[in-house]
């Protein structure tokens, strides 16, 4: 069955701008998470989304935000964009809140901020 | 939440078989161990994860100490597709998600 889906896979924006990036779970899988990845913070939770509401967020500005939606698909959304939001945007679903957590990750979208 | 220690980087020679160490000594008893890894250019991979039991499966096996403070990830013939980071998670933070650490740069030597 296909796999977790982002797009963009690339994106460049401006200082000040917004962006959305969307995400497609596996068919199945009612639960979306949004990670950031940098090269020095490594990877760190945005949010987790599960049947449309958001269950879970992490320690970020409320510049970033999300949805999902009654199919599951995710987005989310960055405004006022800034250089240090310069990153990898991972999206992971799994089907469910779980006792283990294993979870499938999309490739990702490289957002660059000039 | 738990912490991790790995080393940064190991390095191994194609065909031969890799232990990935991790230490996770402030891990609860019911936190479950879970392995993932990022190949390069690509999203984080589920390779494998156990509670207390050494588990297998068609990627690799995972050894949990009895103790449960450490775990090692065995790739039993590594091949070059090998090459990538290794996380090694112990368990969930207050908002049940996993608590990633900086992995291990595996090398693959031909």
């Amino acid at each position: 069955k296909a796999g977790v889906t982002q797009t963009p896979r690339y994106l460049i924006k401006t200082r000040g701008q917004q962006v959305t990036l969307s995400c497609s779970p596996i068919s199945g899988h009612r639960s979306v998470s949004w990670y950031q990845q940098t090269p020095g913070q490594g990877l760190q939770f945005l949010f987790e989304y599960f049947s449309e509401t958001q269950r879970n967020k992490g320690n970020f500005p409320g510049r970033f935000s999300g949805r999902q939606f009654s199919n599951s698909r995710s987005e989310m959304n960055v405004s006022t964009l800034e250089l240090g939001d310069s990153a990898l945007y991972l999206c992971a679903s799994r089907r469910g809140l779980p006792s283990s957590y294993e979870q499938y990750f999309g490739p990702g979208t490289r957002l660059t901020v000039t | 939440d738990a912490k991790t220690t790995q080393p940064n980087s190991m390095e191994s020679n194609e065909e031969e078989p890799v232990h990935l160490p991790c230490n996770h000594s402030t891990i609860s008893g019911t936190d479950y161990i879970h392995w993932y890894r990022q190949l390069p250019s690509q999203g984080p991979e589920y390779v494998i994860h156990g509670l207390t039991s050494n588990v297998n499966n068609r990627m690799a096996s995972l050894a949990i100490a009895e103790d449960r403070k450490s775990s090692t990830l065995i790739l039993h013939r590594a091949t070059l597709r090998d090459a990538a980071v290794y996380y090694c998670i112990p368990g969930v933070d207050s908002n049940y998600q996993l608590i990633w650490g900086a992995g291990t740069k595996l090398i693959i030597k031909p």
